[in-house]
């Protein structure tokens, strides 16, 4: 997990609830993904950003999802009204030339999320 | 559509034994075959990964081979150990020149019992 910090990593929230999800390289990048988790549809990318600018969000299911990126340092994904469907267990993930000259991108721990 | 088909969903290996784990592609614009290793609790983490000009590579027991006619690519894993057991994703990187987006296989569940 060496590069990103999530927070939380595990959140327990009821139907109808905002909930923040939060990422924070810790390692120079150019590149921030955001991918979903489930046992159905595997690992979705929703959204990836370049030099803080989204540049695709053809992956965020509804409006409900919305994501930030105010500095290199810090991103948010936002659920608004949270939905039980919306459990799963969503990554963070950059692309470092610092950390690897091809086109790996570091995963970060993850943040479970259920909705009740 | 889906664009990257894994096969199988689950493998169970005796210690010692090889894994082989497959991947089939649709778009021939896709230039970076990756392969990532989860572990439960973890996100996942880059194993080994191939361009489509090589038609195999091999990093210890890990060896991709690479079939671009076919547009197929595959994970080999020799003499298995059980710390090996973990899912196992495929992806492809684009398409197009400049797009690092990656799409994944829905994974395989290797466990490699002793």
């Amino acid at each position: 997990d060496a590069g990103v910090i999530q927070s939380p990593r595990h959140e327990v929230t009821e139907m109808g609830q905002e909930v923040t999800l939060r990422c924070k390289p810790i390692s120079g990048h150019d590149y921030l993904f955001w991918y979903r988790q489930t046992m159905m549809r595997g690992l979705e990318l929703l959204i990836y950003f370049n030099n803080n600018v989204p540049i695709d969000d053809s992956g965020m299911p509804e409006d409900r999802f919305s994501a930030k990126m105010p500095n290199a340092s810090f991103s948010t994904l936002k659920i608004q009204p949270s939905e039980p469907r919306d459990s799963a267990v969503y990554f963070c993930a950059i692309r470092s030339g610092e950390l690897s000259s091809y086109n790996e991108q570091f995963f970060g721990p993850g943040t479970r999320l259920t909705v009740l | 559509q889906q664009q990257v088909k894994q096969s199988p969903q689950s493998l169970i290996v005796q210690k010692g034994g090889i894994s082989i784990i497959n991947c089939a592609y649709e778009n021939t614009a896709f230039d970076y075959f990756p392969w990532y290793q989860q572990f439960p609790g973890k996100g996942p983490a880059l194993l080994i990964a191939i361009r489509p000009d090589v038609s195999e590579k091999k990093e210890g027991r890990f060896t991709i081979s690479f079939n671009k006619s076919a547009k197929q690519f595959s994970l080999h894993i020799m003499d298995s150990q059980p710390g090996d057991s973990a899912t196992y994703f495929c992806a492809v990187l684009g398409p197009g020149a400049g797009s690092y987006q990656l799409t994944f296989g829905k994974g395989t569940k290797l466990s490699v019992i002793p």
